[in-house]
Protein backbone atom coordinates (compact mmCIF):
# COMPACT_ATOMS: atom_id res chain seq x y z
CA UNK A 1 0.00 0.00 0.00
CA UNK A 2 0.76 3.60 -0.36
CA UNK A 3 3.67 5.16 2.23
CA UNK A 4 4.70 7.94 3.28
CA UNK A 5 7.82 8.29 5.73
CA UNK A 6 8.53 11.31 7.55
CA UNK A 7 12.06 12.46 9.31
CA UNK A 8 13.39 12.68 11.58
CA UNK A 9 10.87 10.98 13.86
CA UNK A 10 11.94 13.08 16.50
CA UNK A 11 14.48 15.86 17.00
CA UNK A 12 15.79 18.09 20.00
CA UNK A 13 17.04 21.73 18.89
CA UNK A 14 18.14 24.73 20.59
CA UNK A 15 15.90 27.49 20.90
CA UNK A 16 16.30 30.27 17.78
CA UNK A 17 17.66 27.35 15.34
CA UNK A 18 16.15 26.21 12.61
CA UNK A 19 15.10 22.90 12.25
CA UNK A 20 13.54 20.84 8.83
CA UNK A 21 10.89 17.91 9.05
CA UNK A 22 10.67 15.88 5.56
CA UNK A 23 7.86 14.14 4.33
CA UNK A 24 8.12 11.28 1.66
CA UNK A 25 5.52 9.56 -0.38
CA UNK A 26 7.49 6.58 -0.97
CA UNK A 27 5.50 4.91 -3.64
CA UNK A 28 3.52 7.26 -5.04
CA UNK A 29 3.58 11.00 -6.50
CA UNK A 30 1.82 13.73 -4.18
CA UNK A 31 0.63 16.93 -5.74
CA UNK A 32 -0.53 17.68 -2.86
CA UNK A 33 0.99 17.31 0.66
CA UNK A 34 -0.37 18.68 3.82
CA UNK A 35 1.25 19.52 7.42
CA UNK A 36 -0.61 19.27 11.03
CA UNK A 37 0.33 20.32 14.19
CA UNK A 38 -0.79 18.65 17.54
CA UNK A 39 -0.13 20.21 20.74
CA UNK A 40 -0.76 18.20 23.64
CA UNK A 41 -4.41 17.14 25.07
CA UNK A 42 -5.32 18.88 21.73
CA UNK A 43 -6.66 17.71 18.20
CA UNK A 44 -4.68 17.56 15.24
CA UNK A 45 -5.01 21.03 13.14
CA UNK A 46 -4.32 21.99 9.75
CA UNK A 47 -1.47 24.43 9.20
CA UNK A 48 -0.77 24.54 5.71
CA UNK A 49 -1.31 22.59 2.03
CA UNK A 50 1.30 22.42 0.42
CA UNK A 51 1.32 22.03 -3.28
CA UNK A 52 4.26 20.81 -5.77
CA UNK A 53 5.51 23.78 -7.58
CA UNK A 54 3.43 26.44 -5.86
CA UNK A 55 3.40 28.27 -2.78
CA UNK A 56 1.57 26.45 0.03
CA UNK A 57 -1.69 27.91 1.25
CA UNK A 58 -1.44 28.36 4.77
CA UNK A 59 -3.65 28.49 7.80
CA UNK A 60 -5.40 31.33 8.93
CA UNK A 61 -3.15 31.87 12.38
CA UNK A 62 0.27 30.22 11.04
CA UNK A 63 2.88 32.30 10.15
CA UNK A 64 4.60 31.21 6.80
CA UNK A 65 7.47 32.83 7.54
CA UNK A 66 7.77 30.98 10.76
CA UNK A 67 6.92 27.53 9.48
CA UNK A 68 8.22 27.33 5.71
CA UNK A 69 6.88 25.23 3.21
CA UNK A 70 8.76 23.80 0.32
CA UNK A 71 7.47 20.95 -2.01
CA UNK A 72 9.52 20.74 -4.86
CA UNK A 73 8.96 17.55 -6.44
CA UNK A 74 6.22 15.40 -6.70
CA UNK A 75 7.25 12.90 -3.79
CA UNK A 76 9.05 15.60 -0.99
CA UNK A 77 7.62 18.36 1.31
CA UNK A 78 9.81 19.80 3.73
CA UNK A 79 8.40 21.75 6.58
CA UNK A 80 11.30 24.11 8.18
CA UNK A 81 10.54 25.71 11.63
CA UNK A 82 12.88 29.05 11.57
CA UNK A 83 13.79 30.34 14.48
CA UNK A 84 12.33 28.02 16.60
CA UNK A 85 11.17 28.63 20.37
CA UNK A 86 9.97 26.45 23.01
CA UNK A 87 6.28 26.85 22.03
CA UNK A 88 7.16 25.60 18.68
CA UNK A 89 7.84 22.45 20.51
CA UNK A 90 4.93 20.03 18.85
CA UNK A 91 4.06 16.87 17.32
CA UNK A 92 3.84 17.13 13.09
CA UNK A 93 2.94 15.07 11.00
CA UNK A 94 2.35 15.28 7.48
CA UNK A 95 -0.54 13.52 4.40
CA UNK A 96 -0.16 13.03 1.25
CA UNK A 97 -2.58 12.35 -1.54
CA UNK A 98 -2.32 9.41 -4.29
CA UNK A 99 -4.46 9.96 -6.80
CA UNK A 100 -7.42 8.26 -6.16
CA UNK A 101 -6.50 6.32 -3.95
CA UNK A 102 -7.12 8.34 -0.20
CA UNK A 103 -4.62 10.03 1.86
CA UNK A 104 -1.99 8.37 3.44
CA UNK A 105 -0.12 9.75 6.74
CA UNK A 106 3.59 9.68 7.91
CA UNK A 107 4.41 8.46 11.32
CA UNK A 108 4.81 12.31 12.65
CA UNK A 109 7.96 14.05 13.74
CA UNK A 110 8.46 15.31 17.63
CA UNK A 111 9.68 18.36 17.99
CA UNK A 112 11.35 19.72 21.06
CA UNK A 113 12.97 23.22 21.77
CA UNK A 114 15.11 23.91 24.40
CA UNK B 1 -16.82 25.58 9.51
CA UNK B 2 -16.40 22.20 11.00
CA UNK B 3 -15.83 20.63 13.79
CA UNK B 4 -15.03 16.76 15.72
CA UNK B 5 -15.75 16.26 19.51
CA UNK B 6 -14.53 13.69 21.30
CA UNK B 7 -15.68 13.48 24.81
CA UNK B 8 -14.12 10.59 25.97
CA UNK B 9 -10.05 11.75 26.50
CA UNK B 10 -9.17 8.46 27.65
CA UNK B 11 -10.89 4.83 27.59
CA UNK B 12 -9.99 1.87 29.88
CA UNK B 13 -11.36 -1.16 29.56
CA UNK B 14 -10.82 -5.10 30.18
CA UNK B 15 -9.48 -7.65 27.39
CA UNK B 16 -12.95 -8.99 25.62
CA UNK B 17 -14.92 -6.49 27.00
CA UNK B 18 -17.07 -4.33 24.61
CA UNK B 19 -15.74 -1.04 24.17
CA UNK B 20 -17.34 2.28 22.09
CA UNK B 21 -15.39 5.80 21.30
CA UNK B 22 -17.68 8.84 21.09
CA UNK B 23 -17.53 11.06 17.90
CA UNK B 24 -19.80 13.86 17.24
CA UNK B 25 -19.31 16.25 14.25
CA UNK B 26 -20.60 20.07 13.44
CA UNK B 27 -20.86 21.19 9.56
CA UNK B 28 -22.41 23.57 7.93
CA UNK B 29 -21.70 21.61 4.61
CA UNK B 30 -21.46 17.84 3.88
CA UNK B 31 -18.72 15.72 4.59
CA UNK B 32 -17.10 12.29 4.99
CA UNK B 33 -16.19 10.68 8.02
CA UNK B 34 -13.28 8.65 9.01
CA UNK B 35 -11.84 6.97 12.37
CA UNK B 36 -7.96 6.71 12.15
CA UNK B 37 -5.72 4.73 14.71
CA UNK B 38 -2.38 5.37 16.02
CA UNK B 39 -0.81 3.02 17.60
CA UNK B 40 2.63 3.83 19.59
CA UNK B 41 5.37 5.53 17.79
CA UNK B 42 3.87 4.70 14.42
CA UNK B 43 1.73 7.45 11.71
CA UNK B 44 -2.36 7.61 11.36
CA UNK B 45 -3.68 4.95 9.74
CA UNK B 46 -7.14 4.88 8.36
CA UNK B 47 -9.53 2.41 10.42
CA UNK B 48 -12.68 2.95 8.73
CA UNK B 49 -14.66 5.75 6.59
CA UNK B 50 -18.05 6.48 5.88
CA UNK B 51 -18.30 8.19 2.27
CA UNK B 52 -22.30 7.20 1.24
CA UNK B 53 -24.23 4.53 1.36
CA UNK B 54 -24.69 1.93 4.18
CA UNK B 55 -24.63 3.99 8.00
CA UNK B 56 -23.03 1.11 9.17
CA UNK B 57 -19.25 0.62 7.99
CA UNK B 58 -16.55 -2.37 9.41
CA UNK B 59 -12.82 -2.70 9.53
CA UNK B 60 -10.64 -5.70 9.21
CA UNK B 61 -10.13 -5.92 12.35
CA UNK B 62 -13.41 -6.25 13.94
CA UNK B 63 -14.29 -2.39 14.31
CA UNK B 64 -17.43 -0.81 13.13
CA UNK B 65 -18.97 2.65 13.12
CA UNK B 66 -22.41 4.07 12.42
CA UNK B 67 -22.97 7.53 10.74
CA UNK B 68 -26.00 8.92 12.43
CA UNK B 69 -27.28 12.13 10.38
CA UNK B 70 -29.80 13.14 13.12
CA UNK B 71 -26.93 13.47 15.96
CA UNK B 72 -24.73 14.01 14.03
CA UNK B 73 -22.42 11.20 15.63
CA UNK B 74 -20.11 8.22 14.15
CA UNK B 75 -19.27 6.21 17.19
CA UNK B 76 -16.77 3.45 17.01
CA UNK B 77 -17.40 0.36 18.79
CA UNK B 78 -16.20 -2.93 19.08
CA UNK B 79 -17.70 -5.95 20.47
CA UNK B 80 -14.81 -7.52 22.11
CA UNK B 81 -11.44 -5.32 22.08
CA UNK B 82 -7.34 -7.21 22.42
CA UNK B 83 -4.55 -6.20 24.30
CA UNK B 84 -3.48 -5.43 20.89
CA UNK B 85 -6.28 -2.51 20.13
CA UNK B 86 -4.52 -0.30 23.07
CA UNK B 87 -3.91 2.73 20.93
CA UNK B 88 -4.86 6.41 20.22
CA UNK B 89 -8.25 6.85 18.13
CA UNK B 90 -8.80 9.67 15.70
CA UNK B 91 -12.55 10.98 14.86
CA UNK B 92 -12.08 12.91 11.30
CA UNK B 93 -14.34 14.86 8.81
CA UNK B 94 -13.46 16.21 5.61
CA UNK B 95 -15.75 18.29 3.34
CA UNK B 96 -17.50 16.44 0.36
CA UNK B 97 -16.76 19.33 -1.85
CA UNK B 98 -13.74 21.30 -1.64
CA UNK B 99 -10.40 20.93 0.52
CA UNK B 100 -9.40 17.85 0.76
CA UNK B 101 -8.06 18.87 4.12
CA UNK B 102 -8.98 17.28 7.92
CA UNK B 103 -10.39 18.06 10.56
CA UNK B 104 -9.84 16.24 13.73
CA UNK B 105 -11.38 15.46 17.08
CA UNK B 106 -8.70 15.91 19.88
CA UNK B 107 -8.43 11.87 20.68
CA UNK B 108 -9.16 9.37 22.27
CA UNK B 109 -6.58 7.02 24.30
CA UNK B 110 -7.65 3.35 24.38
CA UNK B 111 -6.30 1.04 27.26
CA UNK B 112 -7.09 -2.28 27.03
CA UNK B 113 -6.37 -4.10 30.68
CA UNK B 114 -5.49 -7.99 30.41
Amino acid sequence: GAVVSQHPSRVICKSGTSVKIECRSLDFQATTMFWYRQFPKQSLMLMATSNEGSKATYEQGVEKDKFLINHASLTLSTLTVTSAHPEDSSFYICSAMSGGTGVYFGEGSWLTVV
Amino acid sequence: AQSVTQLDSQVPVFEEAPVELRCNYSSSVSVYLFWYVQYPNQGLQLLLKYLSGSTLVESINGFEAEFNKSQTSFHLRKPSVHISDTAEYFCAVMRVFGGNQFYFGTGTSLTVIP
